[in-house]
């Protein structure tokens, strides 16, 4: 069975700020995705990141970074200088490579909130 | 629309009764997935389409819920004899083709049973 675990459901910080979500993750599969989702308050999941197993290199993308560490099963996201339109929940998900239909398991979400 | 649309975007229904959610996905896309989002809680997956048929619907709670999509493009996902525990933000995402691509998400309708 596949599993994902955000132990931190909420967190906040004030603006400038970095912030780091934690993702840990448990599967039997040798080869998968890991994904993160941000939901704002309009409700829509929005793609962020898409990360395959077999490729541990950790990713920048302007202010957002992820870390990937296969030993240990996390895929944690990092927010650098954090601005309030960071407010969101983020989740975090795992998919079969292998599945066809990629069905997403999703964790429970962290809730980010950025104060001015 | 270019993204995916889900109508409609608040349904509040009484204990027992009927209830259809309409996702209308992006347009091309092959590929559909039903979510339910319990409050506070990640998405759930119930059943996802490859086309016409349901690929996989092992995510279903019960017999009270059912999908159809039997154009390829649109999906009603059917909910009978509604339950309190059924209130929830249900989800719909897209995408093109099979593997592991981008999925493209709705705003959701939320159901609330009372």
């Amino acid at each position: 069975a596949q599993k994902v675990t955000q132990a931190q459901t909420e967190i906040s910080v004030v603006e400038k700020e970095d912030v780091t979500l934690d993702c840990v993750y448990e599967t039997r599969d040798t080869t998968y995705y890991l994904f993160w989702y941000k939901q704002p308050p309009s409700g829509e999941l929005v793609f962020l990141i898409r990360r395959n197993s077999f490729d541990e290199q950790n990713e920048i993308s302007g202010r957002y970074s992820w870390n990937f560490q296969k030993s240990t099963s996390s895929f944690n996201f990092t927010i650098t200088a954090s601005q309030v339109v960071d407010s969101a929940v983020y989740f975090c998900a795992l998919g079969g490579f292998y599945n066809a239909g990629n069905m997403l398991t999703f964790g429970g979400g962290t809730r980010l909130m950025v104060k001015p | 629309g270019a993204g995916v649309s889900q109508t409609p975007s608040n349904k509040v229904t009484e204990k027992g009764k009927y209830v259809e959610l309409r996702c209308d996905p992006i347009s091309g896309h092959t590929a559909l997935y039903w979510y339910r989002q319990s409050l506070g809680q990640g998405p759930e997956f119930l059943i996802y389409f490859q086309g016409t048929g349901a690929a996989d619907d092992s995510g279903l709670p019960n017999d009270r819920f059912f999908a159809v999509r039997p154009e390829g493009s649109v999906s009603t996902l059917k909910i009978q004899r509604t339950e309190r525990g059924d209130s929830a933000v249900y989800l719909c995402a897209s995408r093109s083709g099979a593997g592991a691509g981008e999925l493209f998400f709705g705003e959701g309708s939320r159901l609330t049973v009372l």
